[in-house]
């Protein structure tokens, strides 16, 4: 167990649907990352928070959101879905400081049929 | 246009062989860090390197970050089955929050 909970681990849903995506930072870290991972992009980085304000933003879709809660939680949302949506997406959490690791949760699974 | 790529993209080897994995870019980096991530899971970090010409060990890894800040190599000694799985660089540039991940070598050994 790392410390950081994504639920669910598994989401199946159809196009043009709506989903959330959770994500628990270890305790302590401040920061909370957004990951999406497909076979063919590899690693990419979607959107990070620190203690509840965005701090940087990637290649991250109109259509995708997300925030951080007071008590650091996060959300991923995930709106008109379609086919190529479909991908591993992690959360990580951080400490305060650049020069810490990552601690990535074990991603959910999302399929879009 | 990929930032960080890694060579070789696959990797299979036997049991007790010795091997390397590269990370390459032309931008340099204020810090840089190795991950390993096994199927179903998350990234796991494995070392953080932040100096031109930093040597690290880790047990039979050894992690060195380029003098220039722009590349940094993985070797591994006598690669055991339980190293297979997909290694990941990921470097920070300075005045940004976020680490860019790298393509990413899959490494399988063989028993």
């Amino acid at each position: 167990d790392s410390g950081v909970t994504q639920t669910p681990k598994h989401l199946i849903t159809a196009t043009g649907q709506r989903v959330t995506l959770r994500c628990s930072p270890r305790s302590g870290d401040l920061s909370v990352y957004w990951y999406q991972q497909s076979l063919d992009q590899g690693l990419q980085f979607l959107i990070q928070y620190y203690n509840g304000e965005e701090r940087a933003k990637g290649n991250i879709l109109e259509r995708f959101s997300a925030q951080q809660f007071p008590d650091l939680h996060s959300e991923l949302n995930l709106s008109s879905l379609e086919l190529g949506d479909s991908a591993l997406y992690f959360c990580a959490s951080s400490p305060l400081g650049q020069n810490y690791g990552y601690t990535f949760g074990s991603g959910t699974r999302l399929t879009v049929v | 246009t990929q930032l960080l790529e890694q060579s070789p993209q696959f990797l299979s080897i036997q049991e007790g062989e010795n091997l390397t994995v590269y990370c390459n870019s032309s931008s340099v980096f204020s810090s840089l860090q190795w991950y390993r991530q096994e199927p179903g899971e998350g990234p796991v970090l494995l070392v953080t390197v932040v100096t031109g010409g930093e040597v690290k060990k880790l047990k039979r890894l050894t992690f060195q970050f380029g003098d220039a800040r722009k590349d940094s190599s993985l070797h591994i000694t006598a690669a055991q089955p339980g190293d297979t799985g997909l290694y990941l660089c990921a470097g920070l540039r300075g005045g940004t929050y976020k680490y860019i991940f790298g393509t990413g070598t899959r490494l399988k050994v063989l028993a």
